[in-house]
């Protein structure tokens, strides 16, 4: 596409539902990242992927935080078992290789856990 | 690890003004990128300028430039005649060089307002 496409733009749960954000990133970008910006906050890195694997997962913040990127295109991020901690908005960002550090971001998809 | 740093959370110009945003970080690397991302409302994160740390010159684009000062890690944002669409939320970012995985960096961000 021509952006970075994110889905849903804004979700509302509760409290230890379970949530999947999706991430349809610029065609042809092999690279693909998940940053969680928290009110007042910058973006937090959360997890790289290359192609379909996981390259970097140092971002979770624990195991109920999960992402798939099953064919190198889209992924999901999937929270299970939400908290009220949780809310923020997690933005999708690709690029074409790892070279330049030039990101294109999403507009991002704002999670509240009332 | 790597830090960075920008100490004005909010702050103020007028229209047709310039005006400079601050950043510092922290990194032992000698190559690597900084940037300054712009989040407008609609929250997209939109590149405005980019440097490379081998390069001493400074990086330009229209009315944006940057003051970059390797040693005392210091990358400044100048906004000349600056613009009412220039109100948004500016974010300084640092990546290493050639790294494993190109993993952006981010400062707390600087609330620019412009009034008219």
């Amino acid at each position: 596409g021509a952006g970075v496409s994110q889905t849903p733009s804004n979700k509302v749960t509760e409290k230890g539902k379970y949530v999947e954000l999706r991430c349809d990133p610029i065609s042809g970008h092999t690279a693909l990242y998940w940053y969680r910006q928290s009110l007042g906050q910058g973006p937090e890195f959360l997890i790289y992927f290359q192609g379909t694997g996981a390259a970097d997962d140092s971002g979770l913040p624990n195991d109920r935080f999960f992402a798939v990127r099953p064919e190198g295109s889209v992924s999901t991020l999937k929270i299970q078992r939400t908290e009220r901690g949780d809310s923020a908005v997690y933005l999708c960002a690709s690029s074409l290789s790892r070279g330049t550090g030039e990101l294109f971001f999403g507009e991002g998809s704002r999670l509240t856990v009332l | 690890a790597q830090t960075v740093t920008q100490s004005q959370p909010e702050m103020s110009v007028q229209e047709a003004e310039t005006v400079t945003l601050s950043c510092t970080y922290d990194t032992s690397e000698s190559d690597y990128y900084l940037f300054w991302y712009k989040q407008p409302p609609s929250r997209q994160m939109i590149l405005v300028i980019r440097q490379e740390a081998y390069k001493q010159q400074n990086a330009t684009e229209n009315r944006f430039s940057v003051n970059f000062q390797k040693a005392a890690k210091s990358f400044s944002l100048k906004i000349s005649d600056s613009q009412l669409g220039d109100a948004a939320m500016y974010f300084c970012a640092y990546v290493k060089y050639g790294g494993a995985t190109n993993k952006l960096i981010f400062g707390t961000g600087t609330l620019l307002a412009v009034q008219p």
